[in-house]
């Protein structure tokens, strides 16, 4: 079966720029995250989505950054005024109703962002 | 602030030996332990998790020792195979509605032949 699907997989990009990446979830999965992955960290969570609504966005760095899920299946994280450091590897995750899910979280392959 | 340590950053095995990597948290209210297993350039995928009510959880070549009053964990890959060469990352999170994991830095496992 399709997993997620995260459009573009590469992204080059000049230092103020506007971005949107694309996050394309498990059909049926109503809880999707987004992630950052820094060269040789560990993914540090962003935002949590439980249906449309953004349930969690404590990680978002800055006001530059933004997502959305407007009818709670496909989401788009936007970017403003990119910075050479907004430059890793963005992670989408779903997973399927809290109550009834074991945990486990499915990635996509990311996008790599690189800004110049 | 790093809530979840992760060590070693990197490790070589040769195949058919014992792969463990180890890792500390500080959060007492984290009650959910996986472990991702990462292939360049493809997302985390789920290899086992385990949640403090149990002290080792066992699947196949892969073992999760909890040791909950020190607040470590580890992964234990036996008869490790050049297949099992990847990134590992541990991760943690707390009770309730969303997986909002923290992971560990990593460790880049190789698998000599």
């Amino acid at each position: 079966g399709a997993g997620v699907s995260q459009t573009p997989s590469n992204k080059v990009t000049e230092k103020g720029k506007y971005v949107e990446l694309r996050c394309d979830p498990i059909s049926g999965h109503t809880a999707l995250y987004w992630y950052r992955q820094s060269l040789g960290q560990g993914p540090e969570f962003l935002i949590y989505f439980q249906g449309t609504g953004a349930a969690d966005d404590s990680g978002l760095p800055n006001d530059r950054f933004f997502a959305v899920r407007p009818e709670g299946s496909v989401s788009t994280l936007k970017i403003q005024r990119t910075e050479r450091g907004d430059s890793a590897v963005y992670l989408c995750a779903s997973s399927p109703r809290t109550s009834k899910n074991t945990g486990e979280l499915f990635f996509g392959e990311g996008s790599r962002l690189t800004v110049l | 602030q790093q809530q979840v340590k992760q060590s070693p950053q990197s490790l070589i095995v040769q195949k058919g030996g014992i792969s463990i990597i180890n890792c500390a948290y500080e959060n007492t209210a984290f009650d959910y332990f996986p472990w991702y297993q990462q292939f360049p350039g493809k997302g985390p995928a789920l290899l086992i998790a385990i949640r403090p009510d149990v002290s080792e959880k066992k699947e196949g070549r892969f073992t999760i020792s909890f040791n909950k009053s020190a607040k470590q964990f580890s992964l234990h890959i036996m008869d490790s195979q050049p297949g099992d060469s990847a990134t590992y990352f541990c991760a943690a999170s707390k009770r309730g509605g969303a997986q909002k994991l923290v992971f560990g830095q990593g460790t880049r496992l190789t698998i000599n032949p």
